[in-house]
């Protein structure tokens, strides 16, 4: 089955600094990559998806990267504020199973320091 | 809307009692999902429903019984529970769980602990 790591599990940084995140997976199949936002005692929330016929995709300061042939996949923060201080979870699927089922990361805890 | 709304937000239960979770979408969406996080871990499947029929599950234990009612409604039957199932349980939806790509919305989730 799918395998998703992870990397790193933590990650400071200073206020407006870049943070990036990054996230190998291991079936080939795996045709959509979401990443997730978990803040403290919330679930996660969709922050930006890539599926595999993209490279790329750009939303304001959040940006994902996708290389298909060394699966791997990466999210970029820009100008990280305090209140992107969350957990941070990348996950992958496919869906020729007739059913999608989300493999996530192990997640990386983002602190955004003032 | 992209919300998912879950009750309660807090439970605690002895190892012998009986409670349930719920969980509700307005979205139109045919796929719903139950997981289990730990601390400091990431989500794990448990249950999906699609068009209101049990289509996965994770090998969950029998102490833990879903139920679909509804296409909008999504129930998690809690029965004799160990200390450790102590987690939150998320909810999740999706459009119908068949199409590639598609995103889950979740709920706040849950948090459970057994006594």
């Amino acid at each position: 089955g799918e395998n998703v790591e992870q990397h790193p599990s933590t990650l400071s940084v200073q206020e407006g600094d870049s943070a990036v995140i990054k996230c190998t997976y291991s079936d080939s199949a795996s045709n959509y990559f979401p990443w997730y936002k978990q803040e403290l005692g919330k679930g996660p929330q969709l922050i930006i998806d890539i599926r595999s016929n993209v490279g790329e995709k750009k939303d304001q300061r959040i940006a994902v990267t996708l290389n298909k042939t060394a699966k791997h996949f990466s999210l970029h923060i820009t100008e990280t504020q305090p209140e992107d201080s969350a957990v941070y979870f990348c996950a992958a699927s496919k869906g020729n199973t007739g059913f999608q089922k989300l493999v996530f990361g192990t997640g990386t805890r983002l602190l955004v320091s003032p | 809307d992209t919300e998912v709304t879950q009750t309660p937000k807090h439970l605690v239960m002895g190892m012998t009692n009986k409670k349930s979770l719920k969980c509700e979408q307005h979205m139109g969406h045919r796929a719903m999902y139950w997981y289990k996080q730990k601390a400091k871990k990431p989500p794990e499947l448990m249950f999906v429903y699609s068009y209101e029929k049990l289509s996965i599950n994770e090998s969950v234990p029998s102490r833990f019984s879903p139920e679909c009612p509804n296409s909008s409604l999504l129930n998690l039957h809690l029965h004799a529970l160990q200390p450790e199932d102590s987690a939150l349980y998320l909810c999740a939806s999706s459009q119908d769980g068949s199409s590639d790509g598609e995103t889950q919305y979740f709920g706040p989730g849950t948090r459970l602990l057994v006594l």
